[in-house]
């Protein structure tokens, strides 16, 4: 596996259901980042991981926790979500942790359904 | 606040045909800028990025942008389209002790036979 992956491509659950967002980066970068990406909407940070601690937190709601166990992963762990938070939910990874200058390598994304 | 302005949702071209995507961004402050390509189901790729020095920046699969600080401009632009350029095309500025990258809402291409 190259760059950055994402599993699962595909989510769809109930409001009440707990699931959780996988993202693995190959590419030995220190800084990773989850993103929401809604139509017509510009993409959303939610939160960053420097060297796996979190640096930046976008007044997410607490119904989403993020997990950085180490520098090559970073989980989405999901509860009791809305139908709004239907979206494309994508993970990326910057080489030095320096956020807003750094370029950001991308996965796939998941594209989460809420029922 | 900060902000990038993208102001075409979207645009259609015929293949072989120029291409100029517009952004303009609000904060004055020396800018990141960054263009970004996402095709269907894919993740965003980078096109081209502008810290510093020429103000005309080359980047991947032909395409280049410009920085024009007088306009808070950094447009977008390819000579000659090809069918598989159709995309969305998201432009980002960020700026030195920050995290957060702002991103434009996209412009999707479209690309006419």
């Amino acid at each position: 596996e190259t760059g950055v992956t994402q599993t699962p491509r595909h989510l769809v659950m109930g409001m009440t259901n707990k699931k959780s967002l996988k993202c693995e980066q190959h590419l030995g970068h220190n800084a990773m980042y989850w993103y929401k990406q809604s139509a017509k909407k510009p993409l959303e940070l939610m939160f960053v991981y420097s060297l796996e601690e979190r640096v930046e937190n976008n007044s997410v709601p607490s119904r989403f926790s993020p997990e950085c166990p180490n520098s090559s992963h970073l989980f989405l762990h999901l509860h009791t979500l809305q139908p709004e938070d239907s979206a494309l939910y994508l993970c990326a990874s910057s080489q030095q942790g320096q956020g807003a200058t750094d370029t950001q390598y991308f996965g796939p994304g998941t594209r989460l359904t809420v029922l | 606040a900060q902000s990038v302005t993208q102001p075409d949702i979207h645009i259609t071209v015929s293949e072989g045909a120029s291409l100029e995507l517009r952004c303009n961004y609000s904060y004055g402050a020396t800018p990141y800028l960054f263009w970004y390509v996402q095709s269907p189901g894919q993740g965003l790729q980078l096109l081209l990025k502008y810290f510093s020095g020429d103000t005309l920046v080359q980047g991947i699969k032909g395409f280049e942008a410009e920085f024009k600080r007088s306009q808070s401009s950094f447009n977008l632009r390819k000579p000659s389209v090809h069918w598989s350029d159709a995309a969305e095309y998201f432009c980002a500025v960020g700026y030195t002790g920050g995290f957060k990258t702002i991103f434009g809402a996209g412009t999707r291409l479209f690309v006419k036979a």
